[in-house]
Protein backbone atom coordinates (compact mmCIF):
# COMPACT_ATOMS: atom_id res chain seq x y z
CA UNK A 1 0.00 0.00 0.00
CA UNK A 2 1.40 3.32 -0.83
CA UNK A 3 1.70 5.29 2.17
CA UNK A 4 3.63 7.93 4.35
CA UNK A 5 4.81 6.30 8.03
CA UNK A 6 5.25 8.60 10.60
CA UNK A 7 6.45 7.86 14.04
CA UNK A 8 5.69 7.91 17.07
CA UNK A 9 2.29 9.07 16.58
CA UNK A 10 2.01 10.85 20.02
CA UNK A 11 4.88 12.15 21.94
CA UNK A 12 5.51 13.91 25.55
CA UNK A 13 8.84 15.22 25.96
CA UNK A 14 10.60 17.38 28.84
CA UNK A 15 12.33 20.74 27.48
CA UNK A 16 15.64 20.58 26.13
CA UNK A 17 15.55 16.84 25.38
CA UNK A 18 16.94 16.07 21.94
CA UNK A 19 14.08 14.09 19.76
CA UNK A 20 13.62 12.89 16.52
CA UNK A 21 10.12 12.53 14.48
CA UNK A 22 10.92 9.21 11.38
CA UNK A 23 8.68 9.73 8.26
CA UNK A 24 9.23 7.19 5.55
CA UNK A 25 7.41 7.14 2.36
CA UNK A 26 7.44 4.45 -0.23
CA UNK A 27 6.46 5.86 -3.03
CA UNK A 28 9.71 6.88 -4.76
CA UNK A 29 8.37 10.46 -4.32
CA UNK A 30 11.45 13.20 -4.79
CA UNK A 31 9.53 15.91 -2.87
CA UNK A 32 9.03 15.42 0.99
CA UNK A 33 7.73 18.21 3.32
CA UNK A 34 7.62 18.94 6.98
CA UNK A 35 4.13 20.74 8.06
CA UNK A 36 3.27 21.77 11.74
CA UNK A 37 -0.83 22.64 12.42
CA UNK A 38 -1.55 24.30 14.83
CA UNK A 39 -5.08 26.25 15.91
CA UNK A 40 -6.18 28.90 13.72
CA UNK A 41 -2.92 29.30 11.78
CA UNK A 42 -3.54 26.28 9.69
CA UNK A 43 -0.47 24.58 8.38
CA UNK A 44 2.88 26.02 8.13
CA UNK A 45 5.98 24.52 5.91
CA UNK A 46 8.81 24.00 8.32
CA UNK A 47 11.42 22.43 6.21
CA UNK A 48 10.59 20.40 2.63
CA UNK A 49 13.20 18.48 0.16
CA UNK A 50 13.50 18.32 -3.53
CA UNK A 51 15.30 15.13 -3.46
CA UNK A 52 18.27 13.39 -1.54
CA UNK A 53 20.77 15.91 0.07
CA UNK A 54 18.71 18.78 -0.95
CA UNK A 55 17.02 20.54 1.76
CA UNK A 56 15.48 23.81 1.92
CA UNK A 57 13.54 25.90 5.11
CA UNK A 58 10.29 26.81 4.92
CA UNK A 59 8.47 29.30 6.65
CA UNK A 60 8.58 28.40 10.21
CA UNK A 61 12.03 26.45 10.10
CA UNK A 62 13.74 27.88 13.54
CA UNK A 63 14.22 25.14 16.26
CA UNK A 64 14.18 22.02 13.42
CA UNK A 65 16.67 20.47 11.57
CA UNK A 66 16.32 17.68 8.63
CA UNK A 67 18.55 15.16 6.88
CA UNK A 68 17.84 13.80 3.75
CA UNK A 69 20.28 10.27 3.14
CA UNK A 70 17.94 8.64 1.46
CA UNK A 71 14.81 9.00 -1.10
CA UNK A 72 12.41 7.20 1.54
CA UNK A 73 13.61 9.52 4.41
CA UNK A 74 13.35 12.71 5.91
CA UNK A 75 13.72 12.62 10.02
CA UNK A 76 12.80 15.94 11.79
CA UNK A 77 15.22 16.68 14.28
CA UNK A 78 14.55 18.72 17.65
CA UNK A 79 18.41 19.29 19.22
CA UNK A 80 16.67 21.46 22.06
CA UNK A 81 12.56 21.09 22.43
CA UNK A 82 10.67 24.47 23.97
CA UNK A 83 6.86 24.81 24.61
CA UNK A 84 6.56 26.35 21.81
CA UNK A 85 7.03 23.68 19.63
CA UNK A 86 3.74 21.65 20.95
CA UNK A 87 2.10 21.29 18.04
CA UNK A 88 0.51 18.87 15.81
CA UNK A 89 3.23 17.49 13.13
CA UNK A 90 2.74 16.17 9.67
CA UNK A 91 5.16 14.97 6.78
CA UNK A 92 4.22 14.73 3.50
CA UNK A 93 5.73 14.12 0.07
CA UNK A 94 4.82 14.47 -3.51
CA UNK A 95 6.14 13.76 -7.05
CA UNK A 96 7.08 17.28 -7.52
CA UNK A 97 5.85 19.71 -5.51
CA UNK A 98 4.23 22.28 -7.94
CA UNK A 99 2.51 19.73 -9.98
CA UNK A 100 1.38 17.17 -7.78
CA UNK A 101 -0.56 16.49 -4.21
CA UNK A 102 0.80 16.17 -1.52
CA UNK A 103 -0.05 12.21 0.52
CA UNK A 104 0.04 13.24 3.46
CA UNK A 105 1.46 10.90 7.21
CA UNK A 106 -0.76 10.27 9.63
CA UNK A 107 0.71 12.87 12.42
CA UNK A 108 2.80 13.00 15.13
CA UNK A 109 1.77 14.76 18.10
CA UNK A 110 4.04 16.70 20.35
CA UNK A 111 3.66 18.02 23.73
CA UNK A 112 6.80 19.76 25.05
CA UNK A 113 6.41 20.52 29.05
CA UNK B 1 6.60 35.81 -0.46
CA UNK B 2 3.81 34.14 -1.53
CA UNK B 3 0.41 34.90 0.69
CA UNK B 4 -2.45 33.00 0.87
CA UNK B 5 -5.70 34.14 2.12
CA UNK B 6 -8.88 31.93 2.50
CA UNK B 7 -12.51 32.91 3.38
CA UNK B 8 -14.71 31.93 5.16
CA UNK B 9 -13.11 30.87 8.43
CA UNK B 10 -16.38 28.71 9.04
CA UNK B 11 -19.06 27.92 6.73
CA UNK B 12 -22.42 26.16 8.14
CA UNK B 13 -25.07 24.77 5.05
CA UNK B 14 -27.99 23.05 5.18
CA UNK B 15 -27.57 19.42 3.98
CA UNK B 16 -28.48 19.71 0.71
CA UNK B 17 -27.31 23.05 -0.39
CA UNK B 18 -24.25 24.64 -2.31
CA UNK B 19 -20.69 25.38 -0.38
CA UNK B 20 -18.05 27.62 -1.65
CA UNK B 21 -14.52 28.26 -0.46
CA UNK B 22 -12.33 31.00 -1.97
CA UNK B 23 -8.33 31.35 -1.68
CA UNK B 24 -7.06 34.46 -3.27
CA UNK B 25 -3.16 34.58 -3.60
CA UNK B 26 -0.11 36.85 -4.47
CA UNK B 27 2.65 35.37 -6.95
CA UNK B 28 1.29 35.94 -10.12
CA UNK B 29 4.09 32.61 -11.45
CA UNK B 30 2.14 29.98 -8.95
CA UNK B 31 0.99 27.20 -10.81
CA UNK B 32 -0.63 24.72 -9.04
CA UNK B 33 -3.49 24.74 -6.66
CA UNK B 34 -4.99 21.90 -4.59
CA UNK B 35 -7.22 21.43 -2.46
CA UNK B 36 -7.28 19.20 0.73
CA UNK B 37 -9.71 18.13 3.18
CA UNK B 38 -8.72 16.65 6.31
CA UNK B 39 -11.63 15.60 8.72
CA UNK B 40 -11.99 15.19 12.49
CA UNK B 41 -8.99 13.84 14.22
CA UNK B 42 -6.86 12.38 10.47
CA UNK B 43 -4.82 13.67 8.27
CA UNK B 44 -4.92 15.90 5.34
CA UNK B 45 -6.27 14.52 1.84
CA UNK B 46 -6.06 15.94 -1.69
CA UNK B 47 -9.91 15.92 -2.98
CA UNK B 48 -9.18 17.71 -6.00
CA UNK B 49 -6.79 19.97 -7.88
CA UNK B 50 -5.80 22.39 -10.83
CA UNK B 51 -3.26 23.90 -12.98
CA UNK B 52 -2.38 27.23 -14.04
CA UNK B 53 -3.54 26.39 -17.88
CA UNK B 54 -6.75 25.16 -16.63
CA UNK B 55 -9.88 27.51 -15.91
CA UNK B 56 -12.20 24.63 -14.23
CA UNK B 57 -12.53 21.66 -13.14
CA UNK B 58 -14.63 19.35 -12.15
CA UNK B 59 -14.97 15.68 -9.68
CA UNK B 60 -18.37 14.65 -9.17
CA UNK B 61 -19.97 16.94 -6.63
CA UNK B 62 -16.76 19.27 -6.36
CA UNK B 63 -15.13 21.70 -8.60
CA UNK B 64 -12.80 24.13 -8.77
CA UNK B 65 -12.34 27.51 -10.71
CA UNK B 66 -9.27 29.31 -11.14
CA UNK B 67 -8.96 33.13 -11.89
CA UNK B 68 -5.28 33.61 -12.88
CA UNK B 69 -5.74 37.33 -13.83
CA UNK B 70 -7.96 38.06 -10.32
CA UNK B 71 -5.55 36.01 -8.47
CA UNK B 72 -7.88 33.86 -6.75
CA UNK B 73 -9.49 30.17 -6.86
CA UNK B 74 -12.55 28.51 -5.35
CA UNK B 75 -13.69 25.03 -4.36
CA UNK B 76 -17.61 24.44 -4.78
CA UNK B 77 -19.26 21.20 -3.34
CA UNK B 78 -22.54 20.68 -4.81
CA UNK B 79 -25.77 18.99 -3.00
CA UNK B 80 -23.78 18.70 0.30
CA UNK B 81 -23.92 15.69 2.50
CA UNK B 82 -23.22 15.15 6.43
CA UNK B 83 -19.79 13.25 5.19
CA UNK B 84 -18.54 17.11 3.60
CA UNK B 85 -18.47 17.83 7.28
CA UNK B 86 -14.99 18.84 7.51
CA UNK B 87 -11.82 21.25 7.39
CA UNK B 88 -11.03 22.44 3.75
CA UNK B 89 -7.35 23.78 3.13
CA UNK B 90 -6.36 25.75 0.10
CA UNK B 91 -2.67 25.35 -1.09
CA UNK B 92 -0.25 27.26 -3.57
CA UNK B 93 2.60 26.30 -5.18
CA UNK B 94 5.48 29.24 -5.02
CA UNK B 95 5.92 30.53 -8.17
CA UNK B 96 9.50 31.45 -7.20
CA UNK B 97 11.32 28.43 -5.08
CA UNK B 98 9.27 24.75 -4.18
CA UNK B 99 7.53 25.99 -1.17
CA UNK B 100 3.71 25.23 -0.99
CA UNK B 101 2.03 27.60 1.30
CA UNK B 102 -1.27 26.74 2.91
CA UNK B 103 -4.49 29.04 3.35
CA UNK B 104 -5.68 28.78 6.94
CA UNK B 105 -8.15 26.42 6.28
CA UNK B 106 -12.45 26.88 6.73
CA UNK B 107 -14.61 24.82 9.16
CA UNK B 108 -17.41 23.11 7.05
CA UNK B 109 -21.08 22.43 9.03
CA UNK B 110 -23.19 20.37 7.24
CA UNK B 111 -26.71 21.06 9.38
CA UNK B 112 -29.50 18.42 8.97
Amino acid sequence: EAQVTQNPRYLITVTGKKLTVTCSQNMNHEYMSWYRQDPGLGLRQIYYSMNVEVTDKGDVPEGYKVSRKEKRNFPLILESPSPNQTSLYFCASSWKARDYGYTFGSGTRLTVV
Amino acid sequence: GENVEQHPSTLSVQEGDSAVIKCTYSDSASNYFPWYKQELGKRPQLIIDIRSNVGEKKDQRIAVTLNKTAKHFSLHITETQPEDSAVYFCAVSSGGNDKIIFGKGTRLHILP
